[in-house]
């Protein structure tokens, strides 16, 4: 079973912050928090991951709660194009992932 | 870098026979893995292949089975194709234990 919890979808307008939760309540000590998302059945396409710190890259920021026990994608400025299913994913560095349904984001003009 | 390709991208087969599916890691990168994709179970893990040898596997039942070559080029095989095999199969390939990047996929329609 997944080790995360995500809304089954969102609404974003197009231009504001996107902030998709999840919630890992029994996240352990090692786990990373990993961030992909998937376009209309491609390949799903990695966008962060953290472990403690929260984190930022060209795509999106990643921000993890102090107690690790929930974290928060936030794509700044939301673009028709980020239109997609996001999926929160807890694991061991190194191991293979176990996928929940996601949030499916839609951004609408 | 040439991403993570997948052939064929379609494929259509009928029940009781076999199937190959190929996947080109990421250059330099020796791990590969598969997962299958449904609409009714989502995105589960298969198995993982690194350096040749099979380093993980998912709880799918003995018909699936694959192998990777010296150049970390990975082949999933699935025999005695049923109705519910069909699917989106992934394949992601990483370095070793970093993060995983996935393929295009190929989409298998079983009839």
């Amino acid at each position: 079973d997944a080790k995360t919890t995500q809304p089954p979808s969102m609404d974003c307008a197009e231009g504001r912050a996107a902030n998709l939760p999840c919630n890992h309540s029994t996240i352990s000590g090692n786990e990373y928090v990993y961030w992909y998302r998937q376009i209309h059945s491609q390949g799903p396409q990695y966008i962060i991951h953290g472990l403690k710190n929260n984190e930022t890259n060209e795509m999106a920021s990643l921000i993890i709660t102090e107690d690790r026990k929930s974290s928060t994608l936030i794509l700044p400025h939301a673009t028709l194009r980020d239109t997609a299913v996001y999926y929160c994913i807890v694991e061991n560095y190194g191991q293979n992932f176990v996928f929940g349904p996601g949030t499916r984001l839609s951004v609408l003009p | 870098k040439a991403g993570v390709t997948q052939t064929p991208r379609y494929l259509i087969k009928t029940r009781g026979q076999q199937v190959t599916l190929s996947c080109s890691p990421i250059s330099g990168h020796r791990s590969v893995s598969w997962y299958q994709q449904t609409p009714g179970q989502g995105l589960q893990f298969l198995f993982e292949y690194f350096s040749e040898t099979q380093r993980n596997k998912g709880n799918f039942p003995g018909r699936f089975s694959g192998r990777q070559f010296s150049n970390s080029r990975s082949e999933m095989n699935v025999s005695t194709l049923e109705l519910g095999d069909s699917a989106l199969y992934l394949c992601a390939s990483r370095l070793s234990q970093e993060t995983q990047y996935f393929g295009p996929g190929t989409r298998l329609l079983v009839l």
